[in-house]
């Protein structure tokens, strides 16, 4: 069946450092892609999105393309800051008969440090 | 407009207890998951509902049960209550359509003692 694998967390860096949360699916098809983001206490915000093949989702600083041949969707951004901890999801929605089932990785949690 | 709305926001319940708690999706939103998050776990899919039908489901025991009302509004119940049952209850509006965005209410923290 369908899944999605992270990298496993946690993972910590000091500030303004490069971030990378590799992230590689399984799918049948041609799925959407996502990442999501849950800051503590809260629930999860969609992050960013790519449709297909190629496509480079970006919002705030972060970006990450969707590359079918590796079936991959790494989350990166050049330099992090403490309010970007957090736990970070990739997320798959690919069309099942008439409706799109949504799977969703283990999560990355994130610890940014000054 | 207003995001997705979970009531509620915590609750403490005693094992064998059943516990019902409510999500309110965006408005024109007909898609509704719940999603059970614990520490162990990660998240994990209960089921979506759309105009009223469940037309998925995770691989939770009979215990976990939901519904949809037709303004869209869930309800998600679970009896008999274990001590496993404590987590965080999250909740996701979507139109139903292709590409499944999903928005997430703030979730139902829930504890079993």
């Amino acid at each position: 069946g369908n899944s999605v694998t992270q990298m496993e967390g946690p993972v910590t860096l000091s500030e303004e450092a490069f971030l990378t949360i590799n992230c590689t699916y399984t799918a049948t098809g041609y799925p959407s892609l996502f990442w999501y983001v849950q800051y503590p206490g809260e629930g999860l915000q969609l992050l960013l999105k790519a449709t297909k093949a190629d496509d480079k989702g970006s919002n705030k600083g972060f970006e990450a393309t969707y590359r079918k041949e590796t079936t991959s969707f790494h989350l990166e951004k050049g330099s992090v800051q403490v309010s970007d901890s957090a736990v970070y999801f990739c997320a798959l929605s690919e069309r099942e008969t008439s409706y799109d089932k949504v799977i969703f990785g283990p999560g990355t949690s994130l610890s940014v440090i000054p | 407009k207003a995001g997705v709305t979970q009531t509620p926001r915590y609750l403490i319940k005693t094992r064998g207890q059943q516990v019902t708690l409510s999500c309110s999706p965006i408005s024109g939103h007909r898609s509704v998951s719940w999603y059970q998050q614990t520490p162990g776990q990660g998240l994990q899919f209960l089921f979506e509902y759309f105009s009223e039908t469940q037309r998925n489901k995770g691989n939770f025991p009979g215990r976990f049960s939901g519904r949809q009302f037709s303004n869209s509004r869930s309800e998600m119940n679970v009896s008999t209550l274990e001590l496993g049952d404590s987590a965080l209850y999250l909740c996701a509006s979507s139109l139903g359509g292709v590409q499944g965005e999903a928005f997430f209410g703030q979730g139902t923290r829930l504890t079993v003692v």
